[in-house]
């Protein structure tokens, strides 16, 4: 298995250019996670899928962040304007639902991450 | 709610010694809790995970954690620490809500291992 796969790994932008980050899941996990990395806030959860289908989306930080899921196996995280704040390293990870003892559980697995520097 | 608080966000042991990192959780009802580490420039890694069966849990590189509930600790050890054990350590704990699950990380705990 190719574990999760994030494209690309390092990007460097001027302020004001549109962003996309790619995420193509583990095939059968059928939940995707959006994370951003900073040394300031450490790791933040910014939004999920489960089924492709957005869940919670309080941690996108303004309008200026949107995600897609359009099918099981690609997501997008795009920032459309950037700004040099958003400089951070994004995580994806994905997960399948493991039936538990005292109910269901997910175990994340992470890409290795896009480094984004915003200038 | 669930959450993790990891106690100490620096720890520095020599080589060869005894490594703890400290994790207390809160949950209103039987936690999941996992342990994560990062090494520079990667990503987060599942180190080993509590799923309610035995209390004390084996991950790899021989790292270990006990569940105690009594102490609503997850602490995580290893015997004699390894260079290659210096990276960043997350606890975390899973949250089930509205249906659907997710991690609640903790702050993270950056070890260093010096000769």
């Amino acid at each position: 298995d190719a574990g999760v796969i994030q494209s690309p790994r390092h990007e460097v932008t001027e302020m004001g250019q549109e962003v996309t980050l790619r995420c193509k899941p583990i095939s059968g996990h059928n939940s995707l996670f959006w994370y951003r990395q900073t040394m300031m806030r450490g790791l933040e959860l910014l939004i999920y899928f489960n089924n492709n289908v957005p869940i919670d989306d309080s941690g996108m930080p303004e309008d200026r962040f949107s995600a897609k899921m359009p099918n099981a196996s690609f997501s997008t995280l795009k920032i459309q304007p950037s700004e040099p704040r958003d400089s951070a390293v994004y995580f994806c990870a994905s997960s399948k639902i493991h039936p538990g003892l005292a109910g269901a559980y997910n175990e994340q697995f992470f890409g290795p991450g896009t480094r984004l520097t915003v200038l | 709610a669930q959450s993790v608080t990891q106690l100490g966000s620096h720890v520095s042991v020599s080589e060869g010694a005894l490594v703890l990192l400290r994790c207390n959780y809160s949950s209103s009802v039987p936690p999941y809790l996992f342990w994560y580490v990062q090494y520079p420039n990667q990503g987060l890694q599942l180190l080993l995970k509590y799923t309610s069966a035995a209390t004390l849990v084996k991950g790899i590189n021989g790292f270990e954690a006990e569940f105690k509930k009594s102490e609503t600790s997850f602490h995580l050890t290893k015997p004699s620490a390894h260079m290659s054990d210096a990276a960043e350590y997350f606890c975390a704990v899973n949250k089930f809500s509205g249906g659907y699950n997710k991690l609640i990380f903790g702050a993270g705990t950056r070890l260093a291992v010096h000769p």
